[in-house]
């Protein structure tokens, strides 16, 4: 059970559009559209931000958007606020009942 | 309101034991899988262990299994993580979260050290 990869750090502008990306491979990302994503304050529990590759949860903001190619899953911050700097994880289903959680991304809003 | 609430976390010797509790609340765990989530100190989130719903199934990330131990009260509405043989690398907070294709739901977390 390998952590999947994403870049450790991130940095834009207010106002630009970011995409984190979360490599995988055929046992997990490849494998089923369970990916999702989560956003995570200094000091304060995860929260979930997209789930089923590309779904948001109500209250989450349409600025987020999730997607899939292949064995690589994408998160894209459009408009970026202030508030958006915190730590991002993707998460997949990796068969037999189990998960498998990214590295963590930091992004810093400049 | 869905909240669920962990307690048990304290500082334990390397070897020794400790059982951390989980309760639920605004929803039954007997209708959900639940798992517990844990994140050592400046590090990423990892998957320790999920119980199905009507606790027939367990599972464990490779490095806990055979010490950890998943379990579940329906009449209580709780969750709890037996440790035995903790180790150094153990010390993490432990989240309680409510998981379906997703973990949606997740607690404060209560914070494990396992020190000399």
């Amino acid at each position: 059970q390998s952590a999947l990869t994403q870049p450790a750090s991130m940095s834009g502008s207010p106002g630009q559009s970011i995409t984190i990306s979360c490599s995988g491979t055929n046992s997990d990302i490849g494998s089923y559209n369970y990916v999702s994503w989560y956003q995570q304050y200094p000091g304060k529990a995860p929260k979930l931000m997209i789930y089923d590759v590309n779904k948001r949860p109500s209250g989450v903001s349409n600025r987020f958007s999730g997607s899939k190619s292949g064995n690589t899953a994408s998160l894209t911050i459009s408009g970026l606020q202030a508030e958006d700097e915190a730590d991002y994880y993707c998460c997949s289903y990796a068969g037999s009942s189990s998960w498998v959680f990214g590295g963590g991304t930091k992004l810093t809003v400049l | 309101e869905v909240q669920v609430v962990e307690s048990g976390g304290g500082l334990v010797q390397p070897g020794g034991s400790l059982r951390l509790s989980c309760v639920a609340s605004g929803f039954t765990i007997s209708t959900y899988w639940m798992s517990w989530v844990r994140q050592a100190p400046g590090k990423g989130l990892e998957w320790v262990a999920n119980i199905k719903q009507d606790g027939s199934e367990k599972y464990y990330v490779d490095s806990v299994k055979g010490r950890f131990t998943i379990s579940r009260d329906s009449a209580k509405n709780s969750l709890y993580l037996q440790m035995n043989s903790l180790r150094l690398e153990d010390t993490a907070v432990y989240y309680c979260v409510r998981e379906g294709r997703y973990m949606d739901y997740w607690g404060q977390g209560t914070l494990v050290t396992v020190s000399s």
